[in-house]
């Protein structure tokens, strides 16, 4: 049972235009939501989170809209850069004391120069 | 770098043997995680553990364990291995304290560990 679904194995976009990456989820204890960046042969970076409070988080090119209804979350990148591409994991939790996370399968992003 | 350090970087073994994966956290971090990832597969939480006690499990199988030590690294033990547990494992630490501040999780490198 998959409770953290990235439906896009792989996105493809143009420098300087906008990425966008969708996650679904369907566990609606989920409070929290973060975005990591994964390049290859290292670990998964942190990139950006919002909280079930907010709809909306941004931090300079990245902004992570979050539709609680929908139970849908997205990750814009404007505008997108070749460094940007990369495998990026959706993860979701739910809050206590315990931080366990459940990540998405990926979305590779390759932005074309 | 995150500051969070896996040994080794590759392993490679055989069928039904046994192997330790070591993880040290950043300074100062309690918590402690542990994921795989399998080929074509996002990251399976195993387990976490927080200032030395399991206070998380996940799709951990019973021929994997962990410890946290005092000086707060980690080990993951895996035994009996099979060809299906070839993939990269990670491990993540956050400073893991108890509140409302949610905090992320820094991965180390990972160790990919390959069973034949």
């Amino acid at each position: 049972d998959q409770q953290v679904k990235q439906n896009s194995p792989s996105l493809s976009v143009q420098e300087g235009r906008i990425s966008i990456l969708n996650c679904d989820y369907t566990n609606s204890m989920f409070d929290y939501f973060l975005w990591y960046k994964k390049y290859p042969a290292e670990g998964p970076t942190f990139l950006i989170s919002i909280s079930s409070i907010k709809d909306k988080n941004e931090d300079g090119r990245f902004t992570v809209f979050l539709n609680k209804s929908a139970k849908h979350l997205s990750l814009h990148i404007v505008p997108s850069q070749p460094g940007d591409s990369a495998v990026y994991f959706c993860a979701a939790g739910n809050g206590g004391s315990n931080y366990k996370l459940t990540f998405g399968k990926g979305t590779l992003l390759t932005v074309n120069p | 770098d995150s500051g969070v350090t896996q040994t080794p970087k590759h392993l490679i073994t055989a069928t039904g043997q046994r192997v330790t994966l070591r993880c040290s956290p950043r300074s100062g971090d309690l918590s402690v995680y542990w994921y795989q990832q399998s080929l074509d597969q996002g990251l399976q939480f195993l387990i976490q553990y927080y200032n030395g006690e399991e206070r998380a499990k996940g799709n951990i199988l019973e021929r994997f364990s962990a410890q946290q030590f005092p000086d707060l690294h980690s080990e993951l033990n895996l035994s009996s291995l099979e060809l299906g547990d070839s993939a990269l494992y990670f491990c993540a630490s956050s400073v893991g304290t108890s509140g409302l501040v949610y905090n992320e999780q820094f991965f180390g490198p990972g160790t990919r560990l390959t069973v034949l």
